[in-house]
């Protein structure tokens, strides 16, 4: 198994509404990302966890709550959006160390907030 | 610290003709450099990856980059355009630690019939 899943594929939601984003990866990679990216902007890290452990936060607001539970899911909680949140978020994930590390990217899950 | 430039927003082709994407990188140590390609509403894909090995590398759908150190750079390249080619194109460069990528801000490729 060689790739990141991510569901749902799109989601729609209210601004009261609470919601999940799951990302799952069984290439024991130790290091998952989670992106957002608008359109025809490159990604913006929002998380990054290394070991099951939250290593980077890049002053996420906190209606976004990301989450490890194993080393191969990685959630994101997602509570009292604005619509300016609509965006693709994208799961990543890594190998933490050793050979030449890179990005596997899954095909993200489209958020439209009304 | 790390940086990506990538010198074209918007590169425009016609299909059978070469595809030239340009990027430059500031890194104070031997970098870890990466092409990824997105397609219209899809996640990225890595296209290829420099890991010191060889400066000429070649990735999937008959692309290559070339590192070149003295130059700074890592341009993308392929002979013959396809249609399905269109899509947006990132150079990306890795930190030490392997644990932060850097994105440059992506060159948009239209191919034209």
């Amino acid at each position: 198994d060689t790739e990141v899943t991510q569901t749902p594929k799109h989601l729609v939601m209210g601004m009261t509404n609470k919601k999940s984003l799951k990302c799952e990866q069984h290439m024991g990679h130790r290091a998952m990302y989670w992106y957002k990216q608008k359109a025809k902007k490159p990604p913006e890290l929002m998380f990054v966890y290394s070991y099951e452990k939250l290593s980077i936060n890049e002053s996420v607001p906190s209606r976004f709550s990301p989450e490890c539970p194993n080393s191969s899911l990685l959630n994101l909680h997602l509570h009292a959006l604005q619509p300016e949140d609509s965006a693709l978020y994208l799961c990543a994930s890594s190998q933490a160390s050793g050979r030449v590390p890179y990005f596997l990217f899954g095909p993200g899950t489209r958020l439209t907030v009304l | 610290a790390q940086s990506v430039t990538q010198l074209d927003s918007h590169v425009s082709v016609s299909e059978g003709t070469p595809v030239l994407l340009r990027c430059n990188y500031s890194s104070s140590y031997s970098p870890s450099l990466f092409w990824y390609v997105q397609h219209p509403n899809k996640g990225l894909q890595l296209l290829l990856k420099y890991t010191s090995a060889a400066t000429l590398v070649k990735g999937i759908n008959g692309f290559e980059a070339e590192f070149k150190k003295s130059e700074t750079s890592f341009h993308l390249t392929k002979p013959s355009a396809h249609m399905s080619d269109a899509a947006e194109y990132f150079c990306v460069v890795s930190d030490s630690t392997g644990n932060q990528f850097y994105f440059g801000t992506g060159t948009s490729l239209t191919v034209i019939p």
